[in-house]
């Protein structure tokens, strides 16, 4: 039971490159994250997946997009990074978040755009 | 506007004190708070959750306590040790936050050191 899992870990990008995170979770949760932590900011959401099928907007969505393509899967895809962008990026899972169960993390994601 | 505020960017203490972290919020009516736990470079582990409901949590060593009078969430840690070292977050989900199920807002949190 790996919990969540996201690839790759460390990447550079050049600015106007496009790649794509990719996260899995094991544990049949619902509910998918895609989180991104700056110094100063604290955690903010990007996008979100209440099941399988559905994505919605968080808090600074603009410059990426997301795919659930299973209840297990949730990528987020960079199309034409910015320096901007750079920052440290987290998967998470959950099940029924409104019910008090708790969000469980990925190991995070480091990516630098030059 | 709406806040969660973390007011230590970063507590020092002396091992075998306890450690006591603040989080205050303001124009939200959390249905619940949690309390996470985050090492250099690795992503946040949940520790504890309160509800609105509940004025105590405790667990181990761990202790939240919650005033919605208030607005604030102490997070307490008796007889700290050195591996207690990391930052802690707090977060909240606004009982008022519609159909949305994705929004729960961390505070940018506090670095704890616990020196031997």
């Amino acid at each position: 039971n790996a919990g969540v899992t996201q690839t790759p870990k460390f990447q550079v990008l050049k600015t106007g490159q496009s790649m794509t995170l990719q996260c899995a979770q094991d544990m049949n949760h619902n509910s998918m994250y895609w989180y991104r932590q700056d110094p100063g900011m604290g955690l903010r959401l990007i996008y979100y997946s209440a099941s399988e099928g559905t994505t919605d907007k968080g808090e600074v969505p603009n410059g990426y997009n997301v795919s659930r393509l299973n209840k297990r899967e949730f990528s987020l895809r960079l199309e034409s990074a910015a320096p901007s962008q750079t920052s440290v990026y987290f998967c998470a899972s959950s099940v029924k978040l409104r019910s008090g169960k708790t969000i469980y993390f990925g190991e995070g994601s480091w990516l630098t755009v030059v | 506007s709406q806040k969660i505020e973390q007011n230590s960017e970063a507590l020092n203490i002396q091992e075998g004190k306890t450690a006591t972290l603040t989080c205050n919020y303001t124009n939200y009516s959390p249905a619940y708070l949690q309390w996470y736990r985050q090492d250099p470079g690795r992503g946040p582990v949940f520790l504890l959750l309160i509800r609105e409901n509940e004025k105590e949590k405790r667990k181990e060593r761990l202790k939240v306590t919650f005033d919605t009078t208030l607005k604030q969430s102490l997070f307490h840690i008796t007889a700290s040790q050195p591996a207690d070292s990391a930052t802690y977050l707090c977060a909240l989900i606004p009982s008022n936050y519609g159909g949305s199920q994705g929004n729960l807002i961390f505070g940018k949190g506090t670095k704890l050191s616990v020196k031997p």
